[in-house]
């Protein structure tokens, strides 16, 4: 089956710890997208990345970072500088065979501050 | 800053009826639009995408674009208790990226 994973579902971190995020697609997309979701509030770009080895900023960088070293892989990694982590996170990918800009959604990860 | 308005609900409507759902954008240039189903809890799911003006149909889904008025809309036509969820209008911001509005929920009652 074709898709994109994410993991852990439930991750907790204590104050002042980097956590990763896992984020895997078998989708054969190009572009990768991390975003952040608050209680009744839309989703935030953190992060995107159009191709290997190449990745830009979104509308709230600060305190994360990313990387892709693989096509399939886009791990995010939320850092003791963001002050407020605690929030539903969302991976998605999109790809040239697809209806333009359409993005696809894993199952999120839910990341909780102790 | 590229803005995607939706009125936060909720909408109620009884099992059987039109759900009709809208959603304002700022880009005049904007060409992709998309509506997303979201349950409480998962992640968003793709329902519908419309490219150009007019209407787009699918099963009981119809999308509706008018970009001079800059307004794109769901309808869901024999509404169902399953559809309550919120619904998230996405619309394309350049570079392949889309800003999403912060969703509309709705509420089907039996």
């Amino acid at each position: 089956d074709g898709g994109i994973t994410q993991s852990p579902k439930y991750l907790f971190r204590k104050e002042g710890q980097n956590v990763t995020l896992s984020c895997e697609q078998n989708l054969n997309h190009d572009a990768m997208y991390w975003y952040r979701q608050d209680p009744g509030q839309g989703l935030r770009l953190i992060y995107y990345s159009q191709i290997v080895n190449d990745f830009q900023k979104g509308d709230i960088a600060e305190g994360y970072s990313v990387s892709r070293e693989k096509k399939e892989s886009f791990p995010l990694t939320v850092t003791s500088a963001q002050k407020n982590p605690t929030a539903f996170y969302l991976c998605a990918s999109s790809g040239p065979r697809d209806p333009q800009d359409t993005q696809y959604f894993g199952p999120g990860t839910r990341l909780t501050v102790l | 800053q590229k803005e995607v308005e939706q009125n936060s609900g909720p909408l109620s409507v009884p099992e059987g009826a039109i759900a009709s759902l809208n959603c304002t954008y700022s880009d005049r240039g904007s060409q992709s639009f998309f509506w997303y189903r979201q349950y409480s809890g998962k992640s968003p799911e793709l329902i519908m995408s419309i490219y150009s003006n007019g209407d787009k149909e699918d099963g009981r889904f119809t999308a509706q674009l008018n970009k001079a008025s800059q307004y794109v809309s769901l309808l869901i036509r024999d509404s169902q208790p399953s559809d309550s969820a919120t619904y998230l209008c996405a619309v394309n911001a350049g570079f392949q990226k889309l800003v999403f509005g912060t969703g509309t929920r709705l509420l089907v009652s039996p």
